[in-house]
């Protein structure tokens, strides 16, 4: 059964430095989230992609962010320099449409330390 | 503004028990209503999704309704099993928006 796939499973950073997560939709969805989720807290959205556009990122989602799809199969999200309370849980996700079922990918523990 | 709330916050049961997790919102205008499960330190697995214009969906022990008026939605978990331990999250989706916004979720603890 076709599955969303994320890359690093554990990523470690220093304040202030770059990071890139990855993403691996299933092979036949056109949109594109991230989601994050602080520990202990409510998972948040944080942007969705599709037609290799933005089309909606919530408040969280400040010019730190970015988010690419650099080819037909990856998309990255980006944040320029991590700060302490970047750490978190973040989960990639994908669906056929807008309100069709999303599915998740397993996850990137991001620690800023 | 959407808003999500899930009752109860945990919850621990004996293995065999029919279970009710509920989730509550606040935008009557919710386009679709997802179950999720998620194991500690793991990603979300979808359960079960329920369109506007459904009342219900079942999958297997799982049955999930969904009442736009009352603005709730039930997850029914039969003949609970220790294996059924975990969190579950429910999330609403709106008209016009890609985002889903989530319960703080359930912690369900099933004991053998």
């Amino acid at each position: 059964e076709p599955e969303v796939t994320q890359t690093p499973s554990h990523q470690v950073t220093q304040m202030g430095q770059e990071v890139i997560l990855r993403c691996v939709p299933i092979s036949n969805h056109l949109y594109f989230y991230w989601y994050r989720q602080i520990l202990g807290q409510k998972v948040e959205f944080l942007v969705s992609f599709y037609n290799n556009e933005i089309s909606e990122k919530s408040e969280i989602f400040d010019d730190q962010f970015s988010v690419e799809r650099p080819d037909g199969s990856n998309f990255t999200l980006k944040i320029r320099s991590t700060k302490l309370e970047d750490s978190a849980m973040y989960f990639c996700a994908s669906n056929r449409g807008v309100n069709y079922e999303q599915y998740f990918g397993p996850g990137t523990r991001l620690t800023v330390t | 503004k959407q808003e999500v709330t899930q009752i109860p916050a945990a919850l621990s049961v004996p293995e065999g028990e029919n279970l009710v997790l509920n989730c509550s919102f606040t935008d009557s205008a919710i386009y679709n209503l997802q179950w999720f499960r998620q194991d500690p330190g793991k990603g979300l697995t979808s359960l079960l999704l329920i369109q506007s214009s459904q009342r219900e969906q079942t999958s297997g022990r799982l049955n999930a309704s969904l009442d736009k008026s009352s603005g709730r939605s039930t997850l029914y978990i039969a003949a609970s099993q220790p294996g059924d331990s975990a969190t579950y999250l429910c999330a609403g989706g709106s008209y016009n928006t890609d985002k889903l916004i989530f319960g703080t979720g359930t912690r369900l603890q099933v004991f053998p």
